[in-house]
């Protein structure tokens, strides 16, 4: 069965300073892997996602991602983190070849960054 | 401007009565989805259509029912509602299921069931 996993409810990170968001995953096949932010009374934004090829993802807002085939891992990373990023992420993964075309999120990330 | 947009955004209503929360998307998209948000349990897919008249369920059906007539609408109905489907409803649409295109989110719906 699918699954994704963001082992930490909260995140919180100086501004400036690099942040990282962690996700893992499981499928059975290959993933597609996708990060959003969720700012307050809005819907899910897309930041960046991961089908294929290169391991290292750029994405909106200067975040990027490094998928980790062996570790099953796809944590959202940025170098300097800015107050304005606070808010939720979500991480999401849908198997390529489980048949379904479901997605799967993980629990989400609040991101503070203080000033 | 491309969107997907629910109504209504806020309702507060009792045990047994039915109620839809409507979604449209003006983007020709294929693929519709809705999700619920918990506290704790993150976003979880209710159900999912890949196209006009082909729907399927995700994670959590139970108590809830879609229709696709349209390309561009896709209500969520919940035909006797109950207070654990309080919770805060997102639909959304991507170009085809079989691209690797992200998902549109609408605004949400917040439900209050008493």
């Amino acid at each position: 069965a699918q699954s994704v996993a963001q082992p930490e409810d909260q995140v919180n990170v100086a501004e400036g300073n690099p942040l990282t968001v962690k996700c893992t995953y499981s499928v059975s096949g290959n993933p597609y892997l996708f990060w959003y932010v969720q700012y307050p009374n809005r819907g899910l934004q897309f930041l960046l996602k991961y089908i294929t090829g290169d391991n290292l993802v750029k994405g909106s807002y200067g975040f990027e991602a490094e998928f980790n085939k062996s570790q099953t891992s796809f944590h959202l990373k940025k170098p300097s983190a800015l107050v304005s990023d606070s808010a939720l992420y979500f991480c999401a993964v849908r198997d390529l070849t489980s048949g379904t075309y479901k997605y799967i999120f993980g629990t989400g990330t609040r991101l503070k960054v203080l000033a | 401007e491309a969107q997907v947009t629910q109504n209504p955004r806020y309702l507060i209503t009792v045990t047994g009565k039915k109620l839809t929360v409507t979604c449209s998307q003006n983007m020709n998209h294929e693929y519709m989805s809705w999700y619920r948000q918990d506290p704790g349990l993150g976003l979880r897919q209710i159900y999912y259509s890949m196209n006009v008249e082909v729907t399927d369920k995700g994670d959590v059906p139970e108590g809830y029912k879609v229709s696709r007539k349209e390309k561009r609408n896709f209500p969520l109905i919940l035909e006797s509602p109950s207070p654990n489907q309080t919770s805060l409803y997102f639909c959304a649409s991507s170009y085809s299921i079989n691209s690797n295109q992200p998902q549109h989110f609408g605004d949400g719906t917040r439900l209050s069931i008493l």
